[in-house]
């Protein structure tokens, strides 16, 4: 039979472009948060983190915009690569220590 | 130094069986997480190890799911009694104290196939 499932967010962008990916929080008390890149086959790997009493931080070609007020965490990715091509998916750790991911958005680059 | 590594990296086996799978951290880390993430889903909490406390279990979907960690390193995640829905591949995750917000390091994972 057919099988169904869950299919990721797909973001496709051209090779030099910027890339930018949102990830939306559900828990109001979430106070550190961190993108994970995870490529095909491996696990996932740490990108960059912000904590809540942030709004913005930037790393190599990497930045993670935080809006707490709508619960919106973004990451940008300044002159996008064909190494850049992933599942990227974003971590909310409450004040309790526990990780929550969300399901992750598929980027495709294109040469 | 070395990053966590999991092994076997795929493992096949036919319902009913038992499955174990394996964790070694990375060194001197004294947190140690299990996840698993099925296809196009994020990742399921299974199972938090921390120094010689008592894990939280809280993941664990079934009693078919257990998992050990000997000596405060090598953890074993077992699988009893496999079902198909158990496909899916299983991480493991190390931080060093556990404690504060701290970044999880992933293993490779393990692909298991339950047919």
């Amino acid at each position: 039979g057919e099988s169904v499932g869950l299919h990721l967010p797909t973001l496709s962008v051209q090779e030099g472009d910027n890339s930018i990916i949102n990830c939306a929080y559900s828990n109001s008390a979430s106070d550190y948060f961190i993108w994970y890149k995870q490529e095909s086959g491996k696990g996932p790997q740490f990108i960059i983190d912000i904590r809540s009493n942030m709004d913005k931080r930037q790393g190599q070609r990497v930045t993670v915009l935080l809006n707490k007020t709508v619960k919106h965490l973004s990451l940008q990715i300044a002159a996008t690569q064909p190494g850049d091509s992933a599942v990227y998916f974003c971590a909310e750790i409450n004040t309790g220590n526990q990780f929550y991911f969300g399901t992750g958005t598929s980027l495709t680059v294109i040469p | 130094g070395a990053g966590v590594s999991q092994s076997p990296s795929n493992k096949v086996t036919e319902k009913g069986k038992d499955v174990e799978l394996r964790c070694d951290p990375i060194s001197g880390h004294t947190a140690l997480y299990w996840y698993r993430q099925s296809l196009g889903q994020g990742l399921e909490f299974l199972i938090y190890f921390q120094g010689n406390s008592a894990p939280d279990k809280s993941g664990l979907p079934s009693d078919r799911f257990s998992a050990e960690r000997t000596g405060g390193s090598v953890s074993t995640l077992t699988i009893q009694r496999t079902q198909q829905e158990d496909s899916a591949v299983y991480l493991c995750a190390s931080s060093l104290r556990g404690q504060g917000k701290e970044t999880q390091y992933f293993g490779p994972g393990t692909r298991l196939l339950v047919l």
